[in-house]
């Protein structure tokens, strides 16, 4: 059966302390892997899809890079506002159904 | 683009009671989601629209769960005999497929389920 596997559970940074956020999948055959982030009382809200191992994408402080059974979430000289909770989706072949961890929730402090 | 919306943002029933919640996705897309969420949790998938068809529901739905999509565009999601267990954040998110390559889902900021 699909999964994901996030860690750390929760993580607190100090201002411009660069970290990284892991995803561990299992699934037959990926079709996506998707970060998404969620602020407190709001729908996920989309960041990054990663297709094959090797690609990397990158936005402002984030880069996100996966291999063929992990994604990391690598952000650079965080900010108080990259505080939030991060979620990792798989979507595999032959469904429709996005299958998300636990996510990981991040405090950065001023 | 307006964004997915829901409604109402919270609910709260006494046990046995039914609800519903409706969802309005981004206009033109043809995809339509709900999933469950609780505190601490990721999202759970409950059940997927492709237009109006409903082609995926997941095994841990109950029979005391059922959503439409009438005409391909809005949608709701019922709950009967509600359950204390079904205190949930319930998000409903759209998505747009026109290539392989753009599968990103837009979520709502979901109904918050209080039972009672």
């Amino acid at each position: 059966e699909d999964q994901v596997t996030q860690s750390p559970e929760a993580l607190r940074l100090q201002e411009g302390e660069s970290s990284s956020l892991n995803c561990s999948y299992t699934v037959s055959g990926l079709r996506g892997l998707f970060w998404y982030r969620q602020d407190p009382g709001k729908g996920p809200e989309f960041l990054f899809t990663l297709y094959s191992a090797g690609e990397e994408k990158e936005k402002e402080r984030l880069k996100a890079t996966l291999t063929k059974k992990e994604s990391f979430l690598h952000i650079t000289a965080p900010k108080p506002e990259d505080s939030a909770t991060y979620l990792c989706a798989v979507l595999s072949s032959g469904t429709y159904k996005y299958i998300f961890g636990t996510g990981t929730r991040l405090k950065v402090l001023a | 683009d307006t964004g997915v919306s829901q409604d109402p943002r919270h609910k709260i029933t006494k046990r046995g009671q039914n609800v519903t919640f409706r969802c309005d996705p981004i206009s033109e897309h043809n995809r339509l989601y709900w999933y469950r969420q609780t505190l601490g949790q990721g999202p759970e998938f409950l059940t997927y629209f492709q237009n109006e068809a409903q082609l995926e529901k997941s095994r841990l739905l109950s029979d005391r769960f059922s959503a439409e999509r009438p005409k391909g565009s809005f949608s709701t999601l019922e709950i009967q005999r509600t359950e204390q267990g079904d205190s949930a954040m319930y998000l409903c998110a759209s998505s747009l497929v026109e290539r392989s390559a753009n599968e990103k889902l837009f979520f709502g900021s979901g109904t918050q389920l209080s039972v009672l």
